[in-house]
């Protein structure tokens, strides 16, 4: 089975630097996504991370650890547009099989 | 181009009535899942379809099937509704089964409420 967690909320300043973290425990892996989905919208797609380390993309960055089962997403120069709540989860076997966490709500503050 | 579309936008049944929810997945998609989400969780998994068959199943009861036409179109049904039925039905779609590029496509769901 697969385990996900991941902070139920957090709040950030607007311009600051957030960090938010996901561990798993899954008994396969392909890959780890991170979601972003605003109140009443569909998850949209942040990133995707298959090896150790660290993927850039724009104020976005994203983590892995596969041996540490850990993943952190990284938020740079925060906005008030950012807050809403990010989906971390496990890629299964197939390309539309994951295993979702129950996402952390980013509060962004003036 | 048009991203995954879905229909109903919103529906309300009652219990123990059927509902049937349609997804098409963007031009050139070939692979359609379905992932139901409760208000204040996650989405999860009930069913992968790639090229019309079966690829995944969720841990979902026999009340939940699906089918994938040969347009690559997508339908859910939930027979027998139960009040914990009501939640958004969200559809994805990507481009293979074994597509190595992660990304999932989502449409805006179906939020089903059973009363």
């Amino acid at each position: 089975g697969q385990n996900i967690d991941q902070p139920t909320e957090m709040t950030a300043t607007e311009g600051a630097i957030v960090q938010i973290n996901c561990t798993y425990q899954t008994s396969g892996f392909n890959g780890l996504f991170w979601y972003q989905q605003h109140a009443g919208e569909a998850p949209t797609f942040l990133s995707y991370n298959v090896l150790d380390g660290l993927e850039e993309k724009g104020r976005f960055s994203s983590f892995l650890s596969r041996s540490k089962g850990y993943s952190y997403l990284l938020l740079k120069e925060l906005q008030m547009k950012d807050s809403a709540s990010y989906l971390c989860a496990v890629r299964g076997l197939g390309a539309g099989k994951s295993t979702f966490g129950d996402g952390t709500t980013l509060t962004v503050k003036p | 181009d048009a991203g995954v579309t879905q229909s109903p936008t919103h529906l309300i049944k009652t219990r123990g009535q059927q509902v049937t929810l349609r997804c098409s997945p963007i031009s050139g998609h070939k692979s359609v899942s379905w992932y139901q989400q409760v208000l204040g969780q996650g989405p999860q998994f009930i069913f992968q379809y790639y090229e019309k068959e079966e690829r995944g199943r969720g841990n979902f009861p026999d009340r939940f099937s699906a089918r994938q036409f040969p347009n690559y179109s997508s339908e859910l049904n939930v027979n027998a509704l139960l009040l914990g039925d009501s939640a958004l039905y969200l559809c994805a779609s990507s481009l293979s089964w074994a597509d190595n590029t992660g990304e999932l496509f989502f449409g805006e769901g179906s939020r089903l409420t059973v009363l």
